[in-house]
């Protein structure tokens, strides 16, 4: 099955600065890449996905991208937050089975103000 | 709008006792459903998803179970609890195939096997 990679496992960054939170996977025919944000005791959301057919997406300060030859993507959230400490996941499909996600260990953040 | 409803959000039961957590989902028709675990500190680790009634699809053998018996209902079960239960449960939903807008996931259920 699909083997989803994530780092760094924590992350501390300065209000204002950047975070950019790495994910590879093994299954070439992914083509699905979600991010969750899971605050503490809470639910995972998603923030923002991409799909394989697509390198890059923006939503305001979140952005992703998307290596299919390196089988890896990563998050970037530029102009860190306080609110946006939390613990991020990154998940990838099992092929084009939107039924099942394989998600990375997670990484969380601190934004320290 | 869709809403998704988890409960309970808190359970402590002890080893050997059995487990019900049900999970429902209000909106939407035919959704895939999906329960998934979260060790403390760690990833999510996806334990059973269904596609329909009665459709159930087990990812990791263990002493858990699923059912759906209806068409927005997802329970999990055991019958005897082990120590390495303990976790946060949490079930997720999303359109049919084709759908690809990821997961809504409910609010969660914290466990702890004692």
């Amino acid at each position: 099955g699909e083997n989803v990679e994530q780092h760094p496992s924590t992350l501390s960054v300065q209000e204002g600065d950047s975070a950019v939170i790495k994910c590879t996977y093994s299954d070439s025919a992914s083509n699905y890449f979600p991010w969750y944000k899971q605050e503490l005791g809470k639910r995972p959301q998603l923030i923002i996905d991409i799909r394989s057919n697509v390198g890059e997406k923006k939503d305001q300060r979140i952005a992703v991208t998307l290596n299919k030859t390196a089988k890896h993507f990563s998050l970037h959230i530029t102009e860190t937050q306080p609110e946006d400490s939390a613990v991020y996941f990154c998940a990838a499909s099992e092929g084009d089975n939107f039924n099942k996600f394989y998600f990375g260990s997670g990484t969380k953040l601190n934004v320290k103000p | 709008s869709q809403t998704i409803h988890q409960w309970p959000a808190t359970l402590v039961q002890p080893v050997g006792s059995p487990l019900s957590l049900e999970c429902t989902v209000e909106g939407t028709s035919n959704p895939n459903l999906y329960w998934y675990r979260q060790a403390a500190g760690r990833g999510l680790q996806l334990l059973f998803y269904s596609v329909g009634i009665g459709q159930i699809s087990s990812e990791v053998p263990q002493n858990l179970s699923a059912s759906r018996p209806q068409d927005r209902q997802f329970i999990l079960s055991s019958k005897k609890l082990l120590l390495s239960d303990s976790g946060f449960y949490l079930c997720a939903w999303s359109v049919g195939q084709g759908g690809g807008y990821g997961y809504t996931f409910g609010s969660g259920t914290r466990l702890t096997v004692v």
